[in-house]
């Protein structure tokens, strides 16, 4: 059973039109990570939550946003996508203590 | 600072030759070491971990020695598969935070 769900698996959008990608966990974990992956690179951290508090990465561009309404649920939103946005973005959960990362199938997002 | 240092790839094999993937690291303290998988166009998945010196973790034949004289924790498989091709991380856990740090990726493509 899939315990990290992304939504959509594909995305495709128009260069500056808003779009919400969306991931829920199963888990109870309080930790939720946001990476963006282009092709053939490793993962980069967006930003992350320990349960509310909400901790953005120093060179993560201000177009990019997020929520977490609830522990199961987070959202990234990008508001004016730019082509370079076209990649993989990855949700990950992990409990504290545990050390490990447990990852979506991730939210594949082209823009035209 | 804490960093993590893989193997370049791409690496080509046939089926049924031995494989290492090399990962070295340097971090404050003795954190737990993970190698991650991730197959086309999915997310990425825990192949194994150690979380300490000498542990060694194995999951699918492979296997990883966590060794801190070298601060190393290659990656082996005795006798891959054609399955086996995907690109591997090694990761391991910022010390002090949440987040993790990733290796850039290993590209393996084994042949029939």
């Amino acid at each position: 059973d899939a315990m990290v769900i992304q939504n959509p698996r594909y995305q495709v959008t128009q260069f500056g039109k808003p779009v919400t990608l969306s991931c829920s966990q199963t888990l109870n974990h309080n930790v939720m990570y946001w990476y963006q992956q282009k092709s053939s690179q490793a993962p980069k951290l967006l930003f992350h939550y320990y349960d509310k508090d909400f901790n953005n990465e120093a060179d993560t561009p201000d177009n990019f946003q997020s929520r977490r309404p609830n522990t199961s649920f987070c959202f990234l939103d990008i508001r004016s996508p730019g082509l370079g946005d076209t990649a993989m973005y990855l949700c990950a959960t992990s409990r504290v203590g545990t050390g490990e990362l447990f990852f979506g199938e991730g939210s594949r997002l082209t823009v035209l | 600072g804490d960093s993590v240092t893989q193997m370049e790839g791409p690496v080509t094999l046939s089926e049924e030759a031995f494989l290492t993937i090399n990962c070295t690291y340097t971090a404050t303290g003795y954190p737990s070491l993970f190698w991650y998988v991730q197959y086309p166009g999915e997310g990425l998945q825990l192949l194994l971990k150690a979380t300490k010196a000498d542990d060694k973790g194995s999951n699918k034949g492979f296997e990883a020695t966590y060794r801190k004289e070298t601060t190393s924790f290659h990656l082996e498989k005795g006798s891959v598969q054609v399955s086996d091709s995907a690109v591997y991380f090694c990761a391991l856990p910022f010390s002090g935070t949440y987040k993790y740090i990733f290796g850039t990726g290993t590209r393996l493509k084994v042949l029939a």
